[in-house]
């Protein structure tokens, strides 16, 4: 049973430039959620999907945004990318039925702007 | 505002010593709390979940407990080895939060043999 997924693993961009970062959740779950954890700090949440809808964000810009697909991966895009938006990207998954449950996370992918 | 706390940020033993990680959190109408693991420059390993109506957790060498009265957990590591060397992270999912997570910055554990 495949955990959670995330694609690429590393990535370098510059500073003004578009990226995409995708997440496939442990099979049987339907909720994808985006955290950012700049180094030396705890993960923040960036955003929630589940059936295809954003269904809670946290305290990120616009430049941030996402998707789910019917298969319910996930998609992150940054636009105009900053120095700041340097850090790793993780993705968690979760069944989404029966209540808040234990979130598994993937193993992220390090996002380097220069 | 909803926070979570975990002191001190890294904390440095010998081989074999049982220790004591703790993370408070700031309300106590949680979902849950949940105990990762990171080791560097990876992805968060999910320790112990500790529901909100429960009191502890166990899995190995490893004992959550929870009081939401107090907003405290400790996560209690027996006869510690080098290889629970990582990052520990307390993370706390808050009613309304729709299984947002909340993070502390984390408690860098290194092991000596």
């Amino acid at each position: 049973d495949a955990g959670v997924t995330q694609s690429p693993t590393h990535l370098i961009k510059t500073r003004g430039q578009q990226v995409t970062l995708r997440c496939s959740p442990k099979s049987g779950h339907d909720t994808v959620s985006w955290y950012q954890q700049a180094l030396g700090q705890g993960p923040q949440f960036i955003f929630q999907y589940y059936e295809e809808e954003e269904r809670q964000r946290g305290n990120f810009p616009d430049r941030f945004s996402g998707h789910q697909f019917p298969n319910y991966s996930s998609e992150l895009n940054v636009n105009a990318l900053l120095l700041g938006d340097s850090a790793l990207y993780l993705c968690a998954s979760t069944p989404g039925q029966g209540g808040p449950g234990e979130q598994y996370f993937g193993p992220g992918t390090r996002l380097t702007v220069t | 505002k909803q926070e979570v706390t975990q002191i001190p940020a890294a904390l440095s033993v010998p081989e074999g010593e049982n220790l004591v990680l703790n993370c408070s959190f700031t309300d106590s109408a949680i979902y849950n709390l949940q105990w990762f693991r990171q080791d560097p420059g990876k992805g968060l390993t999910s320790l112990l979940l500790i529901q909100s109506s429960q009191r502890e957790q166990t899995s190995g060498r490893l004992n959550a407990s929870l009081d939401k009265s107090s907003g405290r957990s400790t996560l209690y590591i027996a006869a510690s080895q080098p290889g629970d060397s990582a990052t520990y992270l307390c993370a706390v999912n808050y009613q309304g939060g729709s299984e947002k997570l909340v993070f502390g910055k984390g408690m860098k554990l290194t092991v000596n043999p």
